[in-house]
């Protein structure tokens, strides 16, 4: 059973740079596992950041950026606001038509 | 406006059935594959299932295999989810999202599934 993972908490200072990461329980993250990203606060649908490693959703501010960074997925966000406090997700497409979120990361401001 | 509208959601005791229903609109649906994605109380997003756009390859995460079945209507720009022999662990909100490069672009709002007797 693949298990992707993600960190379960992570704090930022306001205006600071924060990088999330997305791995595999075993082996690495590649392009070719097409991560996305998503952001949801409590009582609210998710929201899609990046999708296909590096693609920014329509209207999502280029504070947002993905990559891959050594064997992982990775979402930054740079000069961290309050409401992006939030909790975000990393999904990654196994093929087959098979997609596996990772556990989520619950990002504070502070 | 590009837009899902989810449906179908309520009470229902373990062992029984609901048929969830996602309306999609300001898109052309037909092309596209779609996802159902759950989020149970407390609990982070868990991928469900997928159906490609013709509807002829269907995918289900292994804990619903056998028991859920992904379905959609082109001609009604509709996705369904039939949900049978229900336990307390599907209980959860299920989205209903678009798929753009093997990501997920739009979601729904969610619609509520609570099984409990």
């Amino acid at each position: 059973q693949t298990v992707v993972t993600q960190e379960p908490s992570f704090s930022v200072s306001p205006g600071g740079t924060v990088t999330l990461t997305c791995g595999l329980s075993s082996g690495s993250v590649s392009i070719s596992y097409y991560p996305s990203w998503y952001q949801q606060t409590p009582g609210q649908a998710p929201r899609t950041l990046i999708y296909s490693t590096n693609t920014r959703s329509s209207g999502v501010p280029d504070r947002f950026s993905g990559s891959i960074l050594g064997n992982k997925a990775a979402l930054t966000i740079t000069g961290a606001q309050a409401d992006d406090e939030s909790h975000y997700y990393c999904v990654l497409y196994m093929g087959s038509g098979i997609s596996v979120f990772g556990g989520g990361t619950k990002l504070t401001v502070l | 406006e590009v837009q899902l509208l989810e449906s179908g959601g309520g009470l229902v005791q373990p062992g029984g059935s609901l048929r969830l229903s996602c309306v999609a609109s300001g898109f052309t649906f037909s092309s596209h594959a779609m996802r159902w994605v759950r989020q149970a109380p407390g609990k982070g997003l868990e991928w469900v299932s997928a159906i490609n756009p013709s509807g002829g390859g269907t995918y289900y995460t292994d804990s619903v295999k056998g028991r859920f079945s992904i379905s959609r209507d082109n001609s009604k720009n509709t996705l369904y989810l039939q949900m049978n022999s229900l336990r307390a662990e599907d209980t959860a909100i299920y989205y209903c999202a678009k798929v753009y490069q093997y990501g997920m672009d739009v979601w729904g709002q969610g619609t509520t599934v609570t099984v409990s007797s």
